[in-house]
This record gives C-alpha cells, structure tokens and sequence, in this order.
C-alpha cells in the first residue's frame, strides 16, 4: 500500500492564481481531511469527508473549495491564492471505527508559496 | 465546534527526566483524544490515543490520562531520550469526526 498519496510536494504560485492539490489514498478510507500547518498554530482543519458525495467546512474553510467523487481522491482547490494561503497541507484519512473517529494516517505533505 | 488548548507551547528536559503535556477541550460530545508527534521536516505520526470510556493507556515509556469531568488529558513521557525531541499535538473529534489539534508543543530533550 501507498498510503496517502499527496500531489504535488512543492508549488510556488503568483497571487490570484488557483491550482489543486491532489490527495489518494488506497486503504479504502471513509473519512478523509485537508489540513494547513503554519508556525505556532498548530495543524487547521480545511474541510473534511466523511465518505464519498460529502464533505463539510472544517475550521479555516475560507478560499478553499473541495469534492469527493470516489472513496480515494480528495481534492483541495485554491479558487484564488492569496499570500495568507502559503502553508504546508496536510491530507489525511482514516478508517472510522465503530466508536467514532479512528487512526489518522497523513501524506507527506505539500509545501505552497504564494507570492 | 471542538475547541483543544494545549499547553505548554515549549517544553525542555533534562535526559532522563519526566515531560508531560496537557490539553483541554470543549466539546462534551467528544469521545477520541489521540496525541501525535511530528519531527522536523516530517508527517505527524500517532504515538497514543484514549477513548471516553477508558481513563488512562499507558504503552512502554508514554501515557495519556483522561479526565471527562474536568475535560482535560495529558501526555506523560518518562525516561526522556534525545530522540523524544519533536513537536507534539495533541486533538479530540468535533461531533465524533472530525480531528481538531492544539496548537502543538516542541519538546527538547537535552543530553
């Protein structure tokens, strides 16, 4: 197994640009998130799914659009960047167990740069 | 929704020593509360977690405790190593779900 799966590692964009960044996972997960990693605030839910056809707003939705078409693919979409969305995401998913929420496993993450 | 404080933001040991770390959180309906820990330049990864049923999981030199009551649980590392050295998160699930994380401690440990 891959695991999560997060595409691309690096990305500098100019302002107002959008781009997706693309997250997989081949564990058959339920429930996948995105989350943003800056300094001292810790890891920030973006939106997350619960399985696929749902997806909810987490705690910083703002700017961020996402889908869940199929049960692997989890796409997170900048509609359009601006400097406060440069960060390290972080897409992660786990297999719900029968008392809620069960181990999150993380991709590697993807570094951005808005410019 | 989920609120979790953690504290403290920075933690330095001695070798040897005991570390713990405690967090807080808001929503009662919460019933997970894993602690992960993240090293430089890598993935956060899960060290130990607690259900709302069970009051204390210890696994070799980590514990966590929980206290429903007073919404609060902490991480405790005994015999501290150089290699314990991380930033440490701990979460608890909003409506059962989704994970929220603390802000995270960075944990030094000095030989």
């Amino acid at each position: 197994n891959a695991g999560v799966t997060q595409t691309p590692k690096f990305q500098v964009l100019k302002t107002g640009q959008s781009m997706t960044l693309q997250c997989a996972q081949d564990m058959n997960h339920e429930y996948m998130s995105w989350y943003r990693q800056d300094p001292g605030m810790g890891l920030r839910l973006i939106h997350y799914s619960v399985g696929a056809g749902i997806t909810d707003q987490g705690e910083v939705p703002n700017g961020y659009n996402v889908s869940r078409s199929t049960t692997e693919d989890f796409p997170l979409r900048l509609l359009s960047a601006a400097p406060s969305q440069t960060s390290v995401y972080f897409c992660a998913s786990s297999y719900p167990s029968g008392l809620g929420t069960g181990e999150l496993f993380f991709g590697e993450g993807s570094r951005l740069t808005v410019l | 929704g989920e609120n979790v404080e953690q504290h403290p933001s920075t933690l330095s040991v001695q070798e040897g020593d005991s570390a713990v770390i405690k967090c807080t959180y808001s929503d009662s309906a919460s019933n997970y509360f894993p602690w992960y820990k993240q090293e430089l330049g890598k993935r956060p990864q899960l060290i130990i977690d607690i259900r709302s049923n069970v009051g204390e999981k210890k696994d070799q030199r980590i514990a966590v405790t929980l206290n429903k009551t007073a919404k609060h649980f902490s991480l405790h590392i005994t015999e501290t190593q150089p290699e314990d050295s991380a930033v440490y998160f701990c979460a608890g699930n909003q409506a059962g779900t989704a994970l929220i994380f603390g802000k995270g401690t960075t944990l030094s440990v000095s030989s």
